[in-house]
């Protein structure tokens, strides 16, 4: 069974700059995740997607962070324009279905981001 | 507000000796509690989890961990640690989405 992809694996930008990662899921895994995660810290929920709508968005900066997940499938999640304190790893993960209820989710290996 | 800490950063053990990483958990219902471990440039994977019944859950890798409610404590432990368990281990807790501690690195001595 194939793994959560993500792409690209390392991205080194500049301040102002924008940046797009993008994640595959599991084939028929519902539930779509992105963690940010700052050296040194756990990952930190940017966002949830249950198939294509949105569940919880809160801890997502919104002025500079965007995502979608069109078709419930793919996602993307964008940052424009980027800071320095966003240099950090993007995990994508994704489940069968929302949060406890499976227990495990599934993680990609991660897209590191630099920004100078 | 539900929240994780684990209180050491780093620890250093010995192949061949035990393990034990603490976790300290903040949740008002019962949680549910997970073990991811990280190892360098990989995404993370499920050690193990506790939703219910036996407080002591056993895991992949020769893992385990018992659910302390009192303490509210979910340590994880293992008996024999190999030169491979050098990782980051992550304890998290999930109400409504899943929340992480800020993780426990562990190195093995030869």
């Amino acid at each position: 069974e194939a793994g959560v992809a993500q792409s690209p694996r390392y991205k080194i930008i500049e301040k102002r700059q924008s940046v797009a990662f993008w994640c595959n899921p599991i084939s028929g895994h519902a539930t779509l995740y992105w963690y940010q995660q700052i050296l040194g810290q756990g990952p930190k929920l940017l966002i949830q997607f249950q198939n294509n709508g949105v569940v919880d968005d809160s801890q997502l900066p919104k002025d500079r962070f965007s995502a979608e997940r069109l078709k419930g499938v793919d996602s993307t999640l964008k940052i424009q324009p980027a800071k320095l304190e966003d240099s950090a790893v993007y995990l994508c993960a994704s489940s069968l279905v929302s949060g406890g209820l499976s227990g495990e989710l599934f993680f990609g290996e991660g897209s590191r981001l630099t920004v100078l | 507000a539900q929240s994780v800490t684990q209180p050491d950063i780093h620890i250093t053990v010995s192949e061949g000796a035990s393990l034990e990483l603490r976790c300290n958990y903040s949740y008002g219902a019962t949680p549910y509690l997970f073990w991811y471990v990280q190892s360098p440039g990989q995404g993370l994977q499920l050690l193990l989890k506790y939703f219910s019944g036996d407080t002591l859950v056993q895991g992949i890798k020769g893992f385990e961990a018992e659910f302390k409610r009192s303490q509210s404590s979910f340590n994880l432990r293992k008996p024999s640690v190999h030169w491979s368990d050098a990782a980051e281990y992550f304890c998290a807790v999930e109400g409504g989405k899943l929340i992480f501690g800020q993780g426990t690195e562990l190195s093995v001595k030869p």
